[in-house]
């Protein structure tokens, strides 16, 4: 088992360019979690998709974020302008079906926007 | 879970030493915990969880935690740790199987000194 795989591992971009993370969950988990953390808010939950359909969004900061799950094995988190203060760490995590599974976490993106 | 505390943002000990780290929660109903580590540019990884039965619970790397309900807590321990137990530590709750949102707290960082 490969685990959470997510690319890039590090991005770098100017403001105002749009950026996207990708996320390849553990084949056979039906949830998937998109989070983000920073020193000054810790790990927060962006959006959580179940069977591939968006169930939360409510953590996503605004417009400008935007996530997709078009198949099983594949989502992205897209950033579009990226602004400065979306730097942060992003992590994908995904988790097998029942209620009390534990979350695998990818290795995360680290996004710095100059 | 309303709340996840971890009181102790850093905690430095000795390598070879024991440690404790603490979490409490706020919570009406049942709940699901667990602990987390992250190691230095990784993702988060399960270190151990609480769902039901015996209060003492074992991890991987020797770790273990107790949940007490009356006090809601759940401290992980370590009667003996290594260098390479640096990393930050994170308690989490969910409450019940229909919800699929974890409350994290904010992170413990465990400074192993030589």
């Amino acid at each position: 088992d490969a685990g959470v795989i997510q690319s890039p591992r590090h991005e770098v971009t100017e403001m105002g360019q749009e950026v996207t993370l990708r996320c390849k969950p553990i084949s056979g988990h039906n949830s998937l979690f998109w989070y983000r953390q920073t020193m000054m808010r810790g790990l927060e939950l962006l959006i959580y998709f179940n069977n591939n359909v968006p169930i939360d969004d409510s953590g996503m900061p605004e417009d400008r974020f935007s996530a997709k799950m078009p198949n099983a094995s594949f989502s992205t988190l897209k950033i579009q302008p990226s602004e400065p203060r979306d730097s942060a760490v992003y992590f994908c995590a995904s988790r097998a079906t029942g209620g009390n599974s534990p979350l695998h976490f990818g290795n995360g993106t680290r996004l710095t926007v100059t | 879970a309303q709340s996840v505390t971890q009181l102790d943002s850093q905690v430095p000990v000795f390598e070879e030493a024991p440690v404790e780290l603490r979490c409490n929660y706020s919570s009406s109903v049942s709940v699901y915990l667990f602990w987390y580590v992250q190691y230095p540019n990784q993702g988060l990884q399960l270190l151990l969880k609480y769902l039901s039965g015996s209060t003492l619970v074992k991890g991987i790397n020797g770790f273990e935690a107790e949940f007490n309900k009356s006090q809601t807590s759940f401290h992980l321990r370590k009667p003996s740790v290594h260098i390479s137990d640096t990393a930050e530590y994170f308690c989490a709750v969910q409450e019940g199987d229909s919800n699929y949102q974890l409350i994290w707290g904010a992170g413990t960082k465990l400074i192993i000194k030589p």
